[in-house]
């Protein structure tokens, strides 16, 4: 079993639709990041969070470290919203400061 | 832009060859990070600097991988005698500590042949 687990692999979505994607751990983290990566393999960084909600333009992340669970929401989605979506913990044990990666989940926004 | 920049963006190989890549981070971080992806899959961690110190390295890192970050600006990634397996997208990322978000480079793409 993977230590990230993300759901769904993959999502298809019209225009406007509420977007959730999923992501739950199994080991202790420091912080978890939601980065997004479009074709061609850039990343970019979205949240950082190790507590509570953070919320930046349409794109909200939550995490419940009690339940070792995080989610990704996009409101009002859009087609410049499709990339793929990856989840990372840093992890915190044996004093490891490396980021373990989900899958990914691969959205696409249709118009 | 992330500001962290890599080189060469696509490098094709012949089985057996070295090849080495660069990473320049955003200047005043501390933290630069090595990952490696396969297609379909998420990034995996290999190696990661403080400065110029090399403090913890993967098992997928065999001995034929070698990170260097002299100073502690610019890194290399080499790779000795690539083997087919090794085709994949290797990015790095840089961070000002260990307790930032990571800006990540555009990646670069390895085909070996």
């Amino acid at each position: 079993k993977n230590e990230v687990e993300q759901s769904p692999q993959n999502l298809t979505a019209q225009e406007g639709e509420f977007i959730t994607i999923n992501c739950s751990y199994s080991v202790g983290i420091s912080a978890l990041h939601w980065l997004q990566q479009h074709p061609g393999g850039g990343i970019v960084s979205l949240f950082m969070l190790s507590s509570g909600k953070k919320k930046h333009g349409r794109l909200i992340a939550t995490i419940n470290i009690q339940e070792k669970h995080s989610s990704l929401h996009i409101t009002a989605s859009h087609p410049r919203d499709s990339a793929v979506y990856i989840c990372a913990v840093a992890l915190t044990q044996g004093g490891s400061e490396k980021l373990v990666f989900g899958k990914g989940t691969k959205l696409t926004v249709n118009p | 832009d992330t500001g962290v920049s890599q080189d060469p963006r696509h490098k094709i190989t012949k089985r057996g060859q070295n090849v080495t890549f660069r990473c320049d981070p955003i200047s005043e971080h501390n933290r630069l990070y090595w990952y490696r992806q396969t297609l379909g899959q998420g990034p995996e961690f290999l190696t990661y600097f403080q400065n110029e110190a090399q403090l913890e390295k993967s098992r997928l890192l065999s001995d034929r991988f070698s990170a260097e970050r002299p100073k502690g600006s610019f890194s290399t990634l080499e790779i000795q005698r690539t083997e087919q397996g090794d085709s994949a997208m290797y990015l790095c990322a840089s961070s000002l500590t260990s307790y930032n978000e990571q800006f990540f480079g555009p990646g670069t793409r390895l085909t070996v042949l």
